[in-house]
């Protein structure tokens, strides 16, 4: 089965400073796409950032950038210069060759001021 | 351009009861899907509709939940009778022809079975 796991479930950084949020994947699959998805307390899904499997290029929105890491099956997102705005849950998703995607549970993540 | 539209965006409601949400996917856009979030989870597929025909409603729990996209724009999902287990927040997302790596996500209903 395709799973997505992330093990951080909530975390805390002050304003200003960089944070990493870990997520990794189980597949069999060589080509798929990766993403990092926001929800803040509004409920809305808002995509941050994707990755084609297939490009070896870590993809990079803003302050936004990821490290994947295909062997390992891991796909984590570096936020820098963290901004109070940046409060929200944070899900890592995988979708399958059948066009489907995987949520994980999700990390929150608190930007203190 | 306007994003996914979704209504309403509370509901509360007694077990055994039938609720609908609705969903109005942006202009143009072929595919609509509709999604589950239980609390302190991701989102769970429920539904996928490629126009007006269902591609994938396999993780639909087909005795109790329906969902049509009648004319191919909007949508309806549809639960009879509601059980405690339902209550949820439901996301409806859509996405343009052949871009489906490219999801667009309402604000959701959150449905609350007491």
């Amino acid at each position: 089965a395709q799973t997505v796991t992330q093990s951080q479930p909530e975390m805390s950084v002050q304003e200003a400073e960089t944070v990493t949020l870990s997520c990794t994947y189980d597949t069999s699959e060589s080509n798929y796409y990766l993403f990092w998805y926001k929800q803040p307390p509004s409920r809305q899904m808002i995509l941050v950032i994707r990755q084609e499997a297939y490009k070896q290029q870590n993809a990079t929105e803003n302050r936004f950038s990821v490290n994947f890491q295909k062997a390992a099956k891991s796909f984590s997102l570096k936020i820098s210069d963290s901004q109070l705005g940046d409060t929200a849950m944070y899900f890592c998703a995988f979708m399958n060759r059948d066009d489907k995607i995987i949520f994980g549970k999700g990390t929150r993540l608190h930007i203190l001021p | 351009e306007a994003g996914v539209a979704q209504s309403p965006r509370y509901k509360i409601i007694e077990k055994r009861q039938s609720v609908a949400f609705w969903c109005n996917p942006i202009s143009g856009h072929a595919t609509l899907y509709w999604y589950q979030q239980i609390l302190g989870q991701g989102p769970k597929l429920l539904i996928q509709f490629q126009n007006n025909g269902v591609v994938d409603d396999s993780q639909l729990p087909k005795d109790r939940f329906s969902a049509e996209r009648l004319k191919g724009v909007d949508s309806t999902l549809k639960i009879q009778p509601a059980k405690l287990e339902d209550s949820a927040v439901y996301l409806c997302a859509s996405s343009p022809a052949g871009r489906v790596h490219i999801q667009y996500f309402g604000a959701g209903t959150r449905l609350s079975v007491l």
